[in-house]
């Protein structure tokens, strides 16, 4: 299985800040024949379900504001909130669909310092 | 708009069973295919099941093989998780997912809001 590992557990940052969430696989989720990055992040808020943000490592879903940006490839990938606003507040998820069993990061909490 | 509908949660003791069914509405059903996801109390998410668009295959995780059976109504838009031999370990908010692009299994672009499973005697 490929594990998932997000960094950090938690983290504080004060309103209109960077927010920066690192997520790393246990092995390479580039595929070589279309070089696609086979990796999503979601956030979470409380009581809610898990809500996309971005697809492919970069590609931002309809309708996300454009502070939230993924980057990085192969084992190596980055969730960028580059002013954090209150409504940010929330636990994401890292998650790679490039071979079953699909997997997820354990989550990174962000919240207002 | 896409809609998901989770229902048929509830209080199981161990060993026994659940069917959950996922009513889905706003996108054609029976192009996408279809997950199961579950998220412990308190805990993260896990991935349990996949089911293709034309019912031709299916995807278990390792903790969930040979209990419980992806299935799903294509005329009805329904999705349904039938769960047998339960244990503790089993009690979660399980979501049902669609699959962002159908054919095979991708990212999961719209989640319902989750049906609670208690498994405890």
């Amino acid at each position: 299985d490929i594990v998932m590992t997000q960094s950090p557990d938690s983290l504080a940052v004060s309103l209109g800040e960077r927010a920066t969430v690192n997520c790393k696989s246990s092995q390479s989720i580039l595929y070589s024949s279309n070089n696609r990055n086979y990796l999503a992040w979601y956030q979470q808020k409380p009581g809610q379900p898990p809500k996309l943000l971005i697809y492919w490592a970069s590609t931002r879903e309809s309708g996300v504001p454009d502070r939230f940006s993924g980057s990085g490839s192969g084992t190596d990938f980055t969730l960028t909130i580059s002013s954090l606003q209150a409504e940010d507040v929330a636990v994401y998820y890292c998650h790679q669909y490039y071979i079953t069993p699909l997997t997820f990061g354990g989550g990174t909490r962000v919240e207002i310092k | 708009q896409v809609q998901l509908v989770e229902s048929g949660g509830g209080v199981v003791q161990p060993g026994g069973s659940l069917r959950l069914s996922c009513a889905a509405s706003g996108f054609t059903f029976n192009t996408y295919g279809m997950h199961w996801v579950r998220q412990a109390p308190g805990k993260g998410l896990e991935w349990v099941a996949f089911l293709r668009y034309d019912n031709t295959k299916e995807y278990y995780a390792d903790s969930v093989r040979g209990r419980f059976t992806i299935s799903r109504e294509n005329s009805k838009s329904t999705l349904y998780l039938q769960m047998n031999s339960l244990r503790p370990e089993d009690t979660a908010v399980y979501f049902c997912a669609k699959d962002g692009l159908g054919s095979a299994l991708y990212y999961f672009d719209y989640w319902g809001q989750g049906t609670l499973v208690t498994v405890s005697s």
